[in-house]
């Protein structure tokens, strides 16, 4: 299986923070890299897909970047509403999966 | 409006059986897969497997398979999670979701239901 690693495993920020998340995959995935947010008690959401596409509805101070194994998840302002955790998943291989999430606290 | 629904938190005892239950509405049920994950505490989710409603074929992580038994019914638009004899090692949040596919690695899970607590002890 294709295993994902994401740094850092968590984080503290502060509301207007410019906020990266990294994520690395253990083989080269192409762009198949999918971006979902969860917060407490609830189910993911999906943000971005195909590594930069953002889903409709998502703000645009959420980006997506990278290709090959390594991908960033950048938050240019972080709102009040963005403190949750999040996970990649890589679509490139049988069985999909995510990597162990990175939650962003408020400092 | 896409829908997944999910059927309640369940408590079982090891050794019994399980079914939960991923009820859909706002979409042709038949023509997209829905998948099964499992999230433990504070943990990403993992992939437990897919059914196609379409034509009923269904397909696991072989880390879940002979375990659980994924199905469709496509009369109810429901596809549901089955164990016959479950472990406290299942305990966890179980979710269902849709997976979008354009193409090759154009590949998502988009919605999700609500979750699914199954709290398995003795």
């Amino acid at each position: 299986d294709i295993q994902m690693t994401q740094s850092p495993a968590s984080l503290s920020a502060s509301i207007g923070d410019r906020v990266t998340i990294t994520c690395r995959a253990s083989q080269h995935i192409n762009t198949y890299l999918n971006w979902y947010q969860q917060k407490p008690g609830k189910a993911p959401k999906l943000l971005i897909s195909v590594a930069t596409s953002l889903q409709s509805g998502v703000p645009p101070t959420f980006s997506g970047n990278g290709s090959g194994t390594d991908f960033i998840l950048t938050i240019s302002s972080v709102r009040p509403e963005d403190f949750a955790t999040y996970y990649c998943q890589q679509s490139y291989d049988t069985p999909p999966t995510f990597g162990g999430g990175t939650k962003v606290e408020m400092k | 409006e896409v829908q997944l629904v999910q059927s309640g938190a369940e408590v079982k005892k090891p050794g019994e059986s399980l079914k939960i239950s991923c009820q859909t509405s706002g979409y042709d049920f038949t023509n997209y897969w829905i998948a099964w994950l499992r999230q433990m505490p504070e943990k990403g989710p993992e992939w437990i497997g897919i059914t196609y409603p379409g034509d009923s074929d269904t397909r696991y992580n072989p880390s879940f398979q002979g375990h659980v038994t994924i199905s469709a019914d496509k009369s109810i638009n429901t596809a549901y999670l089955q164990w016959n004899s479950v472990k406290a090692s299942d305990t966890a949040i179980y979710y269902c979701a849709r997976r979008v596919r354009y193409s090759v690695g154009w590949d998502w899970f988009d919605p999700w239901g609500q979750g699914t607590l199954v709290t398995v002890s003795s």
